[in-house]
């Protein structure tokens, strides 16, 4: 069974400020892909940022980067120079090549910027 | 840039009736999804199609569910009887592939609300 854990129900950070995100995982399986997908209050699930695991670099798109460690199972999210608009609920995502197509999603973290 | 979207973006039913939730995906993908996301809970898998067939489907998918592409563009899901536990946001989702960095991509939702 796959399991997909964010253990920070609510985070607060203050514009320009960086925050981390934290999410960790459990598979079995050696080859899976992890995401970030970011809801604002319109709901619209947006993908952020998307991680192999065979890939040893850590993930990065403009501001927002990954820190992935693949031994201890854990995939945070770091956003630099946080903006007003990055406000939103922030999905922890897990997709295994062996385990169909479906994405398994933690339960979230919602993110509030604070000016 | 091509989106993924969806229709009504708020249905209200009344318990037992029957709703059809539509998608339009993005003309090149090929996969198509619906999750469900519980005010308040995490995003949860319904069910996986592709040519025009179930891939995958998760327990929540019961014989009151349905999906169908009736016309090579829409993407439907069908609920025959809704229960008040129905009341959910719905999203489709599309991806080009299933290779592993394959993104799927989400459409805004529409919430049901069963009463």
């Amino acid at each position: 069974a796959q399991t997909v854990t964010q253990s920070q129900p609510e985070m607060s950070v203050q514009e320009a400020e960086t925050v981390t995100l934290s999410c960790t995982y459990d598979t079995s399986e050696s080859d899976y892909y992890l995401f970030w997908y970011k809801q604002p209050p319109s709901r619209q699930m947006i993908l952020v940022i998307r991680q192999e695991a065979y890939k040893q670099q850590n993930a990065t798109e403009n501001r927002f980067s990954v820190n992935f460690q693949k031994a201890a199972k854990s995939f945070s999210l770091k956003i630099s120079d946080s903006q007003l608009g990055d406000a939103a609920m922030y999905f922890c995502a897990l997709r295994t090549v062996n385990s169909g197509y479906a994405l398994n999603f933690g339960k979230g973290t919602s993110l509030l910027v604070t000016p | 840039e091509p989106e993924v979207t969806q229709t009504p973006s708020h249905q209200v039913t009344q318990m037992g009736q029957e709703v059809i939730l539509r998608c339009v995906p993005i003309s090149n993908h090929l996969y198509f999804y619906w999750y469900r996301q519980i005010l308040g809970q995490k995003v949860e898998f319904l069910v996986s199609f592709y040519n025009n067939e179930i891939s995958e489907k998760s327990e929540i998918f019961d014989d009151q569910f349905s999906v169908e592409r009736p016309d090579g563009s829409n993407f439907t899901l069908k609920i025959r009887s809704t229960k008040l536990e129905d009341s959910a946001m719905y999203f489709c989702a599309g991806a080009s592939g299933t290779g592993g960095t394959d993104t799927q991509y989400f459409g805004p939702g529409t919430r049901l609300t069963v009463l």
